[in-house]
């Protein structure tokens, strides 16, 4: 059973860091893309970042290109989104998600984990 | 970039009836296209990828078309459960935009 548990949310000021898990299990992991999605309190589903099944491919938002870094450990089954100069508009809960096996659409989530970026 | 944009924002129906709801690309992405509903509270859940071909587990009711920049998600018969909201997402490239979704009510 495909299984996504993020950690790592919580609390943080304008201007601060944070760094996002996803931990991955019951599939192979350096088979597939990973992405990260956000979804604002209220708001729609916003696409944040991915990386390629082997990490040396990555993509990004204009909205946090040059903040955000996405990485992934293969011998952990663990994907990262290091996420820096954090403002309030990146307030949402952000999810993990795996890729198809013929495409970027994503047929597996994680629950998600909460940043507030507040003063 | 692609946009992608829904349409419309929201719509209310009745049990039974058959439901359509657009989304248009501002360019070209040939099938690369997927459908995703959210439930209030939940997890987006995939329901169709390639435009039209439809997950695993997910009701026949469901059906996808389209090619290009103009799709459409049916629900040929609408049910309670249904209620929920509905992303379109393009994944030809990145950026892997996803619509402004669609509010089903009842």
């Amino acid at each position: 059973e495909v299984q996504l548990l993020e950690s790592g949310g919580g609390l943080v000021q304008p201007g601060g860091s944070l760094r996002l898990s996803c931990a991955a299990s019951g599939f192979i992991f350096t088979s597939y893309g990973m992405s990260w999605v956000r979804q604002a309190p209220g708001k729609g589903l916003e696409w944040v970042s991915a990386i390629s099944g082997d990490g040396i491919r990555t993509y990004y938002a204009d909205s946090v290109k040059g903040r955000f870094t996405i990485s992934r450990d293969n011998s952990k089954n663990t994907l990262y989104l290091q996420m820096n100069s954090l403002r309030a508009e990146d307030t949402a809960v952000y999810y993990c998600a795996k890729a198809g096996d013929s495409g970027s659409w994503y047929n597996y989530w994680g629950q998600g984990t909460l940043v507030t970026v507040s003063s | 970039d692609i946009q992608m944009t829904q349409s419309p924002s929201s719509l209310s129906a009745s049990v039974g009836d058959r439901v359509t709801i657009t989304c248009r690309a501002s360019q070209g992405i040939s099938n690369y296209l997927a459908w995703y509903q959210q439930k209030p509270g939940k997890v987006p859940k995939l329901l169709i990828y390639a435009a039209s071909t439809l997950q695993s587990g997910v009701p026949s009711r469901f059906s996808g078309s389209g090619s290009g920049t103009d799709f459409t998600l049916t629900i040929s018969s609408l049910q309670p459960e249904d209620v929920a909201t509905y992303y379109c997402q393009k994944y030809d490239n990145a950026p892997l935009t996803f619509g402004g979704g669609t509010k089903v009510e009842i």
